[in-house]
């Protein structure tokens, strides 16, 4: 079936450094992509969200691209910080439905 | 906090009993979500209500599952006989909205071992 999938299961930076977690979606009619953030014990924890017919959107210090000609998504968090330290999960949605589905998930270590 | 609220946190019971969760949304949030997600994994889609309406089930939601949403406020999963494949946390979701693009806020979750 469809699916969204992270490149690399665990990425560590050094604290104050950017970085840049990646996602791979197979479904070409997912028209909406979301980013989330989990920590230990805790629910996803809504970051950024972007629609198809956008390739760009930044929040506060998290930028979100979208290069659909790849089906390619990416986190990028600038400054990185301890705080950041979490799970991070890209999840879509197809056209005409309500379900998002998530990927497995990248787990960002922040060095410090 | 008036975040999506899940109760209880930590459910331990023995395989074949029953087991009822309950989730409140955010207030006004008409959709409602039921997420299962297993260590290491992605939360999967069990169930979808807006307002009152279960408008989408997972085959994943075998006949021991059922979802309600009586009153089109909070929200209740119960686990009938429940199995050891059944451990993992339960989380519910909440979004506003009238189209389909909306960001899914979730609650915390409730952890589920069946020993």
């Amino acid at each position: 079936g469809e699916s969204v999938g992270l490149h690399l299961p665990t990425l560590s930076v050094q604290e104050g450094d950017n970085s840049i977690i990646n996602c791979a979606y197979s479904n070409s009619a997912s028209d909406y992509f979301i980013w989330y953030k989990q920590e230990s014990g805790k629910g996803p924890q809504f970051i950024i969200d972007i629609r198809s017919n956008m390739d760009k959107r930044q929040g506060q210090r998290v930028t979100v691209l979208l290069n659909k000609t790849v089906k390619h998504l990416s986190l990028q968090i600038a400054a990185t910080q301890p705080g950041d330290s979490a799970v991070y999960f890209c999840a879509e949605k197809g056209n005409s439905s309500y379900k998002l589905i998530f990927g497995s998930g990248t787990r960002l270590l922040v060095r410090p | 906090d008036t975040g999506v609220s899940q109760d209880p946190r930590h459910k331990i019971t023995k395989r074949g009993q029953n087991v009822t969760f309950r989730c409140d949304p955010i207030s006004e949030h008409n959709r409602l979500y039921w997420y299962r997600q297993t260590l290491g994994q992605g939360p999967e889609f069990l169930t979808y209500f807006q307002n009152e309406a279960q408008l989408e089930k997972s085959r994943l939601l075998s006949d021991r599952f059922s979802a309600e949403r009586p009153k089109g406020s909070f929200s209740t999963l119960e686990i009938q006989r429940t199995e050891q494949g059944d451990s993992a946390m339960y989380l519910c979701a909440s979004s506003l909205g009238t189209g389909y693009n909306s960001p899914l806020h979730f609650g915390n979750g409730t952890r589920l071992t069946v020993t």
